[in-house]
């Protein structure tokens, strides 16, 4: 069974700095990779994704993501954090092209000090 | 376009009570999932449907819990009797074939 893993259970960063949370995975074969983030008293929402194609994949509100295959990683980053960008992110992988389940990481609080 | 709606959003019950909650997926969307969130973690699978055929229930304690969805559209999911360890954040999700799930607000369940 695959299982995903995020190290940085919570980050605490200042305004403008530079974000990187990262993902690693263990499922060898082929994924479709996902981060989804929650806003304090909000839903889960989708920030990107991954299929194929490009590994660099950019999402709303200036995120962007890098699949490294080798690595089995698929950390978020993002130049330039705001205050607004204070929620909790969950990295998830799915296996093959269906409908199969995700299965997410345990989720990076991140707090962003004005 | 209307999200994924769930309700109620928040339910507070005692031990061995019965409790049912409820999802109605996003318009054209054919799979809907129910997660279980534990504070801390990541929200895991407890069954997935393709219309109104669950094709994966395996982390479903089915002594207790129990789902349909019987027009392949709105689901419901219950627990028969609620016990302490079950309070947690119910979540349902819904997706168009091999794409993006969309995930509703949640029920938050407290089981005293």
């Amino acid at each position: 069974a695959q299982s995903v893993s995020q190290h940085n259970h919570h980050v605490i960063l200042s305004e403008a700095a530079s974000l990187e949370l990262g993902c690693n995975y263990s499922y060898g074969g082929t994924v479709n990779l996902f981060w989804y983030v929650q806003y304090p008293g909000q839903h889960l929402q989708l920030l990107l994704k991954y299929f194929s194609g490009d590994p660099l994949v950019k999402g709303i509100k200036g995120f962007e993501a890098e699949f490294i295959k080798s690595k089995f990683s698929f950390n978020l980053r993002k130049p330039s954090v705001q205050w607004s960008d204070t929620a909790e992110y969950f990295c998830a992988v799915r296996r093959g092209f269906g409908n199969e389940k995700l299965t997410f990481g345990t989720g990076t609080r991140l707090t962003i000090i004005p | 376009e209307a999200g994924v709606v769930q309700s109620p959003r928040y339910k507070i019950i005692e031990k061995k009570q019965p409790v049912a909650f409820w999802c109605n997926p996003i318009s054209g969307h054919n799979t809907l999932y129910w997660y279980l969130q534990n504070l801390g973690q990541g929200p895991e699978l407890l069954i997935r449907y393709e219309n109104e055929e669950a094709v994966d229930d395996s982390q479903l304690p089915k002594d207790r819990f129990s789902a349909e969805r019987l027009k392949g559209v709105d689901s419901t999911l219950k627990i028969q009797p609620a016990e302490l360890g079950d309070s947690a954040v119910y979540l349902c999700a819904s997706s168009p074939p091999g794409d993006t799930q969309y995930f509703g607000p949640g029920t938050r369940l407290t089981v005293l």
